[in-house]
């Protein structure tokens, strides 16, 4: 049982380049997310999707898109790369409810993006 | 649109002290509030989470409490020891519930002096 996995772990691109962040969870959880943590702010979502074929807008989606074609896969793309998203990447998976209750989200190790 | 916020930014304290870090959220319409460890490069560890009819939450060493109608959740760390050395974050549900992702405080950078 790997948990939530991310690849890759580190990228660095030019300006303009594009490139996709891979998400895998092997929990069957329902819920994914994608994060990024910059110094000083904190950490901000993006998008989230809560069931294969589902996303939604989080709070900073704006140069970013994703897709959930399958349950346990979450992409993150970024179609034309800009210093600003410059970044550490999260991704999160949750079961969602259970009995009403939400439960936790599980987080993978991280990607580290360097845009120049 | 929920914001968090920890005090303090940072803290050293000589091991074996007892130590409480603050969380205080603006909309108090949550259903929960979690607290997660994350130690330096890597990814994030959920430590605790309280729903919105629980008071407190223990697990070991570690309390968690959550009074939301002054917007305040605390994370008590009794006996504390250099392992326990990471940054703690709050987190709160985005808008107030649901499984729409998490608002993340700026954490509180911790470290236990041996």
């Amino acid at each position: 049982n790997a948990g939530v996995t991310q690849t890759p772990k580190f990228r660095v691109l030019k300006t303009g380049q594009s490139m996709t962040l891979l998400c895998a969870q092997d929990m069957n959880h329902e819920y994914m997310y994608w994060y990024r943590q910059d110094p000083g702010m904190g950490l901000r979502l993006i998008h989230y999707s809560v069931g294969e074929g589902t996303t939604a807008k989080g709070e900073v989606p704006d140069g970013y898109n994703v897709s959930r074609l399958k349950k346990q896969n979450f992409l993150l793309g970024l179609e034309s790369a800009a210093p600003s998203q410059t970044s550490v990447y999260f991704c999160a998976s949750s079961p969602g409810y259970s009995a009403g209750i939400q439960e936790t989200q599980y987080f993978g190790p991280g990607t580290r993006l360097l845009v120049l | 649109k929920q914001e968090v916020t920890q005090i303090p930014a940072a803290l050293s304290v000589p091991e074996g002290e007892n130590l409480v870090l603050n969380c205080s959220f603006t909309d108090s319409a949550i259903y929960n509030l979690q607290w997660f460890r994350q130690d330096p490069g890597k990814g994030l560890t959920s430590l605790l989470l309280i729903q919105s009819s629980q008071r407190e939450q223990t697990s070991g060493r570690l309390n968690a409490s959550l009074d939301k109608s002054s917007g305040r959740s605390t994370l008590y760390i009794a006996a504390s020891q250099p392992g326990d050395s990471a940054t703690y974050l709050c987190a709160a549900p985005y808008s107030g519930g649901g499984a729409d992702g998490l608002t993340f405080g700026k954490g509180t950078h911790l470290i236990i002096q041996p």
